[in-house]
């Protein structure tokens, strides 16, 4: 089972600062994923990762960056943050290909 | 485009009593995952189903899948309250990522 760990837990804000959300895993998995839920919601992949260096935006569009310049950290960044980007933000990360997704705790941003 | 739709949205049942969920998805996959969410927390895997007719069972919850009718089944027996949760089918595509379903949010009463 993975290990995957997200800080902050919960974050409330300002309009136009930027925020980093910080995302980690212990396996040494290759595959990390973004994801964002509203409450109630289903889930949406805004962005993912194949390894060390190799970033991609998911189905959704979204504001944030990610970087993966570690294979266990994979951060997102929001550079001027808005009430639109209220929501939860879920790591997750995979072993292989076919593999299931292990999640984090995940991130309750509160842009005000 | 694949699409994953669940069905109830939204289940209230009493508990002793036997439910099914029900996913269905729109193009082909040989992929399927069910995870729980329980409010405010993040989400727990539960089955992962590989192949055309695989089950499996833990507990109380029993999860099929068939590929050729594109529906995967999570079906509940004798529920309790521990049940209570939101559960999400995703379906796997582009060998690597999941489309999520829409969540049915069970309620399981005394």
């Amino acid at each position: 089972e993975a290990d995957i760990y997200q800080t902050p837990r919960y974050l409330v804000i300002g309009t136009g600062k930027k925020i980093t959300l910080e995302c980690s895993q212990t396996m040494g998995h290759d595959k990390m994923y973004w994801y964002q839920q509203d409450p109630g919601m289903e889930l949406h992949l805004i962005h993912y990762s194949y390894g060390v260096n190799s970033t991609e935006k998911g189905d959704l569009s979204s504001e944030s960056t990610v970087s993966r310049i570690r294979t266990e950290h994979f951060p997102l960044t929001l550079e001027s943050a808005r009430p639109s980007h209220t929501s939860q933000y879920l790591c997750a990360s995979s072993e292989s290909a076919a593999g299931e997704l292990f999640f984090g705790e995940g991130s309750r941003l509160t842009v005000l | 485009e694949l699409k994953v739709e669940q069905n109830p949205l939204f289940l209230s049942m009493q508990e002793g009593k036997n439910y099914t969920i029900y996913c269905n998805y729109s193009t082909t996959s040989d992929r399927l995952y069910w995870y729980r969410q329980d409010p405010g927390k993040s989400l727990e895997s539960l089955f992962v189903l590989l192949s055309n007719g695989a089950v499996k069972q833990e507990g109380r919850l029993m999860a099929s899948l068939d590929t050729k009718a594109r529906l995967s089944t999570l079906h509940i027996t004798a529920a309790v309250h521990d049940l209570s949760a939101t559960y999400f089918c995703a379906v796997g595509y582009n060998t690597d990522k999941l489309i999520f379903g829409t969540g049915t949010r069970l309620q399981v009463f005394p």
